[in-house]
């Protein structure tokens, strides 16, 4: 799978969209973005996974460039309880292989929200 | 239930002690993941399941550890004569075959502390 590179650390006051970016150069056409978060303590959380084409749901957007070689997850009013580790990987979408879509955990961005 | 079921969530055992950890993933998931997470680290994959065969181990970091996977449903991760660094929260995850990319669920973990 390939690798992704992220910020170590953002804040973002209360309220105020969160964009977190994150790139991938090495993204092949198989491979998914999928965003997880995990606050302290607690199990990853999935937040949102995409292909090619923007993504949104009930907790967040996820804009991917057009060559998908980065994208941005965007909280779009942060409050307290986003702040949290945030994890950006690629994943392959194929059966079996070697990798057999499993998930490879990088550092992730910590975000913290402040008020 | 609804998500990802681990048990115990918390354990200390001695030193030199054999651990078993379960895990009961989501109902039809025959996908299942098992993870590791040492205090400030990231996760760190151990081994996967498809049904009860476990094509990849290559995570297990040494043969100290095993694990099995019983009726496509339930787990148990074992960790023989434990010792001090295998304290960490060992978390589970599950998810329907690898394609169409598809999401893994987490679950909360087993806290392991080795006295």
């Amino acid at each position: 799978d390939a690798k992704t590179t992220q910020p170590t650390s953002m804040d973002c006051a209360e309220g105020r969209a969160a964009n977190l970016p994150c790139n991938h150069s090495t993204i092949s056409g198989n491979e998914y973005v999928y965003w997880y978060r995990q606050i302290h303590s607690q199990g990853p959380q999935y937040i949102i996974h995409g292909l090619k084409n923007n993504e949104t749901n009930e907790m967040a957007s996820l804009i991917i460039t057009e060559d998908r070689k980065s994208s941005t997850l965007i909280l779009p009013h942060a409050t307290l309880r986003d702040t949290a580790v945030y994890y950006c990987i690629v994943r392959t979408a194929n059966a079996g292989g070697t990798s057999y879509g499993k998930l490879t955990f990088g550092q992730g961005t910590i975000l913290t929200v402040h008020p | 239930g609804a998500g990802v079921s681990q048990s115990p969530s918390n354990k200390v055992t001695e030193k030199g002690k054999d651990v078993e950890l379960r895990c009961d993933p989501i109902s039809g998931h025959t996908a299942l993941y098992w993870y590791r997470q040492s205090l400030g680290q990231g996760l760190e994959f151990l081994i996967y399941f498809q049904g009860n065969s476990a094509p990849d181990k290559s995570g297990l970091p040494s043969d100290r550890f095993s694990a099995e996977r019983t009726g496509g449903s339930v787990s148990t991760l074992t960790i023989q004569r434990t010792q001090q660094e295998d304290s960490a929260v060992y978390l589970c995850a599950s998810a329907i075959p690898p394609g169409l990319g598809n999401t893994i669920y987490f679950g909360e973990g087993s806290w392991l502390t080795v006295v």
